[in-house]
């Protein structure tokens, strides 16, 4: 696609519920990340994705945060067990770079506003 | 710890009136610093890379210039469109992720 996917744009879930966030990157984008904002907070990274290379995951805040990708495209964050402080708007970024490093930064997502009642 | 703090955190101007927005870092081995623009409701878009101290970039109305413990935007005669948040992000060398700053607020009124 033109840009980068992320689905749903809202989701409102109760406390202790598992909750899936999906991303569909541009495509041929070999670097997926994923970044959440809180009211307030400055974008804080959580794990990213290298073509087939095991992601780095130092960014999860907690053993309930996961995210997998499949075939090197589309990924999914899961949050297990949702907490209020999970709340946030969950941000997806994809860029052309084979390295960690892009010159011209990240395309994001419009992001998944993520609310836990 | 890298740490990047952002100032002023809003800032209204009047349609025209130049100004500039502050990026303070510390980052060990600074591999670039970026500028995004967000609107309400959307991702962060991409406006620079700033690499190392004495560099300069422009892109319209925007000027984004780098030295060893900051970097600002100037915006030269802004127009209401520019309203937006802009947010500074630092990447160290070796690193997968960016450190993003809070951002500034500005609000440009015609």
């Amino acid at each position: 696609g033109a840009g980068v996917s992320q689905s749903p744009s809202n989701k409102v879930t109760e406390k202790g519920k598992d909750v899936e966030l999906r991303c569909d990157p541009i495509s041929g984008h070999t670097a997926l990340y994923w970044y959440r904002q809180s009211l307030g907070q400055g974008l804080e990274f959580l794990i990213y994705f290298q073509g087939n290379s095991a992601p780095d995951k130092s960014g999860l805040p907690s053993d309930r945060f996961s995210a997998e990708r499949t075939g090197g495209s589309v990924s999914t964050l899961t949050i297990q067990r949702t907490q209020q402080e999970d709340s946030a708007v969950y941000l997806c970024a994809s860029s052309l770079s084979r390295g960690r490093f892009s010159n011209y930064g990240y395309t994001f997502g419009s992001g998944t506003r993520l609310t836990v009642v | 710890e890298d740490q990047v703090t952002q100032s002023p955190e809003a800032l209204r101007l009047q349609e025209g009136e130049s100004s500039s927005l502050n990026c303070s870092y510390t980052v060990s081995g600074l591999r670039g610093l970026f500028w995004y623009r967000q609107d309400p409701g959307k991702g962060p878009e991409f406006l620079f890379t700033l690499y190392s101290a004495g560099e300069e970039k422009e892109k319209e109305r925007l000027k984004a210039t780098l030295t060893k413990k900051e970097s600002f935007l100037h915006i030269t005669a802004p127009k209401p469109e520019d309203s937006a948040t802009y947010l500074c992000a630092v990447q160290r060398g070796g690193a997968d992720g960016l450190t993003f700053g809070k951002g500034t607020h500005l609000i440009i009124q015609p």
